[in-house]
């Protein structure tokens, strides 16, 4: 099993650009998550999906999108990105909702916007 | 709403040397409670997880025991090595989400 992907592993993005960071799983989890990670605040659910065709809001949604057609795939989706999105994002699945199942996470990408 | 409260560090310490790392939590109802960690340039990989009142969680070395009088999951080990730095994350599954502390980094000294 490759587990949790995510490409690209680093990415610079001008003001106002769009980009898609990608993730995928071969563990046949239900569910997925998309995390941002910045210095002294941990890790901030961004979206996340419960299966194929659900999505939902987390802490810090705005200014992304999501969508799960697959039970692999979840991208994300930064439509105009701004300075403020500079950050390490972490995606994530699980077998399910709570149960004690533990998140198996991505190895990141790395964004930076000028 | 649910939290997490972790001592942000960063931790120094010399090799061998006892470690502790306060957590504590603030959730409606009983969570599940998570250790993560993570080594550089890399994500966050499960150290240890404890899922009901008085459970110890114990993994490579490092426990933490599930407190709910205290609302707390304190990290500890008992001889740290150069290989064990790295970030610590704290976190609570709520049964829908996971909350995670803001983390705290340790460096070992040889």
């Amino acid at each position: 099993n490759a587990g949790v992907t995510q490409t690209p592993k680093f990415q610079v993005l001008k003001t106002g650009q769009s980009m898609t960071l990608q993730c995928a799983q071969d563990m046949n989890h239900e569910y997925m998550s998309w995390y941002r990670q910045d210095p002294g605040m941990g890790l901030r659910l961004i979206h996340y999906s419960v299966g194929a065709g659900i999505t939902d809001q987390g802490e810090v949604p705005n200014g992304y999108n999501v969508s799960r057609s697959t039970t692999e795939d979840f991208p994300l989706r930064l439509l105009s990105a701004a300075p403020s999105q500079t950050s390490v994002y972490f995606c994530a699945s699980r077998r399910g909702q709570g149960g004690a199942y533990e998140q198996y996470f991505g190895p990141g990408t790395r964004l930076t916007v000028t | 709403g649910n939290s997490v409260t972790q001592m942000e560090g960063p931790v120094t310490l010399s090799e061998e040397a006892f470690l502790t790392i306060n957590c504590t939590y603030t959730a409606t109802g009983y969570p599940s409670l998570f250790w993560y960690v993570q080594y550089p340039g890399e994500g966050l990989q499960l150290l240890l997880k404890a899922t009901k009142a008085d459970d110890k969680g114990s993994n490579k070395g490092f426990e933490a025991t599930y407190r709910k009088e205290t609302t707390s999951f304190h990290l500890e080990k008992g001889s740290v090595q150069v290989s064990d730095s790295a970030v610590y994350f704290c976190a609570l599954d709520n049964g829908q989400n996971f909350v995670f502390g803001p983390g705290t980094r340790l460096s070992v000294l040889p």
